[in-house]
């Protein structure tokens, strides 16, 4: 059964903090994703990585940075929070054209 | 880049009814059309995806219908039950290593 884990549940960090969700699969996926989910907005996508220190923007990405060192762990960082970047985020990996995996969500809250 | 419009935004059924769900997307090499049911709270799983070589695809009481002339596709779901009500979202992707683009989501409420 696939596992996609995002270290985090639920986050309260304060303005101008620097974040850092973390999310781990045991699939041996090649594609990587982090989406960001809002009321009425949908999953949007943020960054994702097709392979190890690859990475491509996605929709959204001013604000935020990836990092993916190892095929298994893909990292996203808000290098300085605000309060427009409380949401929900969620990590997805997938291996070529097939299903995607999404993790749990991250709940942010910046104050 | 690929964008994918979903209607509607809210749909509420009788039990026993159907409902269906309609998507468009604007890339014509995408060729890969999932969609995933998301619970209150939980994360969003597949329940029925499509190809481009395919026009219509069934799982019991779930189908999804293709016009890939169109750039349209739906999801039918029929015989209704309360455990239905859920946030579904379609998406569309091209190959591998290559974004997948999702809808905003249809809340879709099941009445007993």
């Amino acid at each position: 059964d696939v596992k996609v884990t995002q270290s985090s549940r639920y986050l309260v960090k304060r303005t101008g903090e620097k974040v850092f969700l973390e999310c781990v699969q045991d699939m041996d996926h090649e594609n990587m994703f982090w989406y960001r989910q809002d009321p009425g907005l949908g999953l949007r996508l943020i960054y994702f990585s097709y392979d190890v220190k690859m990475k491509e923007k996605g929709d959204i990405p001013e604000g935020y940075s990836v990092s993916r060192e190892k095929k298994e762990r893909f990292s996203l960082i808000l290098e300085s929070a605000s309060t427009n970047q409380t949401s929900m985020y969620l990590c997805a990996s997938r291996r070529d054209e097939n299903t995607i995996y999404f993790g749990e969500g991250s709940w942010l809250t910046v104050v | 880049g690929e964008n994918v419009e979903q209607h509607p935004s809210t749909l509420s059924v009788q039990e026993g009814d159907s409902a269906v769900i309609k998507c468009t997307y604007s890339d014509s090499a995408s060729n890969y059309f999932p969609w995933y049911k998301q619970e209150l709270g939980k994360r969003p799983q597949l329940i029925i995806d499509i190809r481009s070589n395919v026009g219509e695809k069934k799982d019991q009481r779930i189908a999804v219908t293709l016009n890939k002339t169109a750039k349209h596709f739906s999801l039918h779901i029929t015989e209704t039950q309360p455990e239905d009500s859920a946030v579904y979202f379609c998406a569309a992707t091209r190959s591998s290593n290559y974004k997948l683009t999702f809808g905003k989501g249809t809340l879709l409420t099941v009445n007993p």
